[in-house]
């Protein structure tokens, strides 16, 4: 059960920025806790692409940036480009049902 | 090279049990904590599961509290779940994941491929 919520789906034209929201609560993002994204192109597994609310691992382009504030945090892709197409989860520490993860519901980019 | 492999998925009948594998390699597998994530036909991503570097503490979702547990074998690099009473609403894709980092609301920076869960009569 997702108690991230995230908009179902954004889009823009190649080149544009597109920003995805990521609204928590008190007992994830807004009690501190690090917000995280994943990129999942079709067909393949999760990939990370922001940790700990504004860091990029290796390999990832800087085309990709997050922040985070209070109990909500974004994820934003500029300079968009066809092969960003794909569906975009946020993810974070919840203490409401004791210790777990929690995932967004997921917003799919579409490149118009 | 790092990677995390999953096998053991496959068809079952409500109420029967499986056991699903991950195999880790190119990391030190004793130094993280590892998760199950899971993803339902055409449904968004759903964290199962979390265990230990050390396999002393696992913690589950609600949704397979009691039904779902999670060990790992450090000598052989491997991640188990044991899935019993199984429903159909437990049909997905099964991922293992590695931590990023050995604390807790750490990231996940390593993802298997998947393993397929049908439950079926």
């Amino acid at each position: 059960q997702s108690v991230l919520t995230q908009p179902p789906s954004v889009s823009g034209a190649p080149g544009q920025t597109v920003t995805i929201s990521c609204t928590g609560t008190s007992s994830n993002t807004g009690a501190g806790y690090a917000l995280h994204w994943y990129q999942q192109l079709p067909g393949t597994a999760p990939k990370l692409i922001i940790y700990n609310n504004n860091n990029r691992p290796s390999g990832v382009p800087d085309r990709f940036s997050g922040s985070k504030s209070g109990t909500s945090g974004s994820l934003a892709i500029t300079g968009l480009q066809a092969e960003d197409e794909a569906d975009y989860y946020c993810q974070s520490y919840d203490t409401s049902l004791g210790a777990s993860y929690v995932f967004g519901t997921g917003t799919k980019v579409f490149v118009l | 090279q790092v990677q995390l492999g999953e096998s053991g998925g496959g068809v079952v009948q409500p109420g029967r049990s499986l056991r699903l594998s991950c195999a880790a390699s190119g990391f030190i597998f004793s130094r993280y904590g590892m998760n199950w994530v899971r993803q339902a036909p055409g449904k968004g991503l759903e964290w199962v599961a979390l265990i230990s570097y050390d396999g002393t503490n696992a913690y589950y979702a609600d949704s397979v509290k009691g039904r779902f547990t999670v060990s790992r074998d450090n000598s052989k690099n491997i991640l188990f779940l044991q899935m019993n009473n199984l429903r159909s609403e437990d049909s997905a894709v099964y991922h293992c994941a590695k931590d990023r980092a050995p604390i807790f609301g750490a990231s996940m920076d390593v993802w298997g491929q998947g393993t397929t869960v049908t439950v079926s009569s």
